[in-house]
């Protein structure tokens, strides 16, 4: 059962453009949304996060947005730069519960 | 380098044959997940540990898997009679769990390839 969905497993923009990655789930009971970042030959890297109770958290070019009601989450990345390029993970969790993942969005920053 | 060590990198096997992946967590981490994860999918839970003891297991960890973490520090995740179906990547995470929010630290993972 997958209960985080990342459905679009890739994403092309242009250097200096907006990324939006998106990510749906269907545990009402998840409060807790990560996104990770995943270069090749590595582990996936802790990117942001945010608590049910907010809707937005901020960390200089990425903001993550959250919309309990439609259960979605998206990740902003303004400007995106080439160095950006990487798979990108959502993630959620709640309680002590273990954290799912999505199956993950490959972003690929042009110059 | 303080971050979650794994080894080894790469491993291949043969049908049949037993393998042995360890991790090394942050030292100050008493939190230790095994993932796995698959081409062109997320990484999958498979078990936790809080200091030695495990707490957790998931049905994707049939009883070929077993995992280890004596005295708390690092973990050993164990696969007998191997199948072509457990190729994948294994990640091994850690973290300090602090109230009820956790982020994990992650592991460059073992690449499993079996033949």
């Amino acid at each position: 059962d997958q209960q985080v969905k990342q459905n679009s497993p890739s994403l092309s923009v242009q250097e200096g453009r907006i990324s939006i990655l998106n990510c749906d789930y269907t545990n009402s009971m998840f409060d807790y949304f990560l996104w990770y970042k995943k270069y090749p030959a590595e582990g996936p890297t802790f990117l942001i996060s945010i608590s049910s109770i907010k809707d937005k958290n901020e960390d200089g070019r990425f903001t993550v947005f959250l919309n309990k009601s439609a259960k979605h989450l998206s990740l902003h990345i303004v400007p995106s730069q080439p160095g950006d390029s990487a798979v990108y993970f959502c993630a959620a969790s709640y309680g002590d519960g273990d954290m799912r993942f999505g199956a993950g969005t490959r972003l690929t920053v042009k110059p | 380098d303080t971050g979650v060590s794994q080894n080894p990198r790469h491993k291949i096997t043969k049908r049949g044959q037993n393998v042995t992946f360890r991790c090394d967590p942050i030292s100050e981490h008493n939190r230790l997940y095994w993932y796995r994860q698959t081409l062109g999918q997320g990484p999958e839970f498979l078990t936790y540990f809080q200091n030695e003891a495990q707490l957790e297991k998931s049905r994707l960890l049939s009883d070929r898997f077993s995992a280890e973490r004596p005295k708390g520090s690092f973990s050993t995740l164990e696969i007998q009679r191997t199948e072509q179906g457990d190729s994948a990547m294994y990640l091994c995470a850690s973290s300090q769990r602090t109230g009820i929010r956790e982020k994990l630290f992650f592991g460059s993972g073992t690449q499993l390839s079996v033949l």
